[in-house]
């Protein structure tokens, strides 16, 4: 199994809404990935998660609030959220963060903000 | 600090026509280069990857690329392209993080358009 699992695939909150992005890998991978990606623009990296420990953060607004409940899932809390927010959230896991590995991205949450 | 820089921003071909996307980087360490495949809709799918070893490295989908360290270059390239290979393609480099490999940095992305 090398799937890595984006629920929902497609997303419609308002500016006061509570959201959450949901992310599974069950490939034992131990580094967890959240990036935003603009329409025609690459992927730019958000948060990284080490051993269910947050490893780094890209200077992200806290209206986004990532979360790792165990090594196989990956949240990300949306709250007050900006219509500059929509774009195609990814997430991504790898073996080890401590490694040269490649990393395997899910089919992507598709956020829109009204 | 390491960067990835893709020359062009749209390539379009004809069906069964060869094609080179390029990439170019920048970096003071030793570098891990990928390029990724974006379809529509769609999240990434890697496509190939160079770590060590020899510099022409083969991928899926009949892609490869060749890693040439005195051009600082890592062109993918495959020799007749299909329909189906419409797509946009980003090159990555793995980025240190205090000693210890991070995370992926991105290039711009190359739109090839394949044209019957």
């Amino acid at each position: 199994d090398t799937e890595v699992t984006q629920t929902p695939k497609h997303l419609v909150m308002g500016m006061t809404n509570k959201k959450s992005l949901k992310c599974e890998q069950h490939m034992g991978h131990r580094a967890m990935y959240w990036y935003k990606q603009k329409a025609k623009k690459p992927p730019e990296l958000m948060f990284v998660y080490s051993y269910e420990k947050l490893s780094i953060n890209e200077s992200v607004p806290s209206r986004f609030s990532p979360e790792c409940p165990n090594s196989s899932l990956l949240n990300l809390h949306l709250h007050a959220l900006q219509p500059e927010d929509s774009a195609l959230y990814l997430c991504a896991s790898s073996q080890d963060i401590r490694l040269v590995a490649e990393a395997f991205f899910g089919q992507g949450t598709r956020l829109t903000v009204v | 600090a390491q960067s990835v820089t893709q020359l062009d921003s749209q390539v379009p071909v004809f069906e069964e026509a060869p094609v080179e996307l390029r990439c170019n980087y920048s970096s003071s360490v030793s570098v891990y280069l990928f390029w990724y495949v974006q379809y529509p809709n769609q999240g990434l799918q890697l496509l190939l990857k160079y770590l060590s070893g020899s510099t022409l490295v083969k991928g899926i989908n009949g892609f490869e690329a060749e890693f040439n360290k005195s051009q600082t270059s890592f062109h993918l390239r495959k020799p007749s392209v299909h329909i189906s290979d419409t797509a946009e393609y980003f090159c990555a480099v793995k980025r240190d993080y205090g000693g210890s490999q991070g995370n992926l940095i991105f290039g711009k992305g190359t739109k090839l358009s394949v044209k019957p």
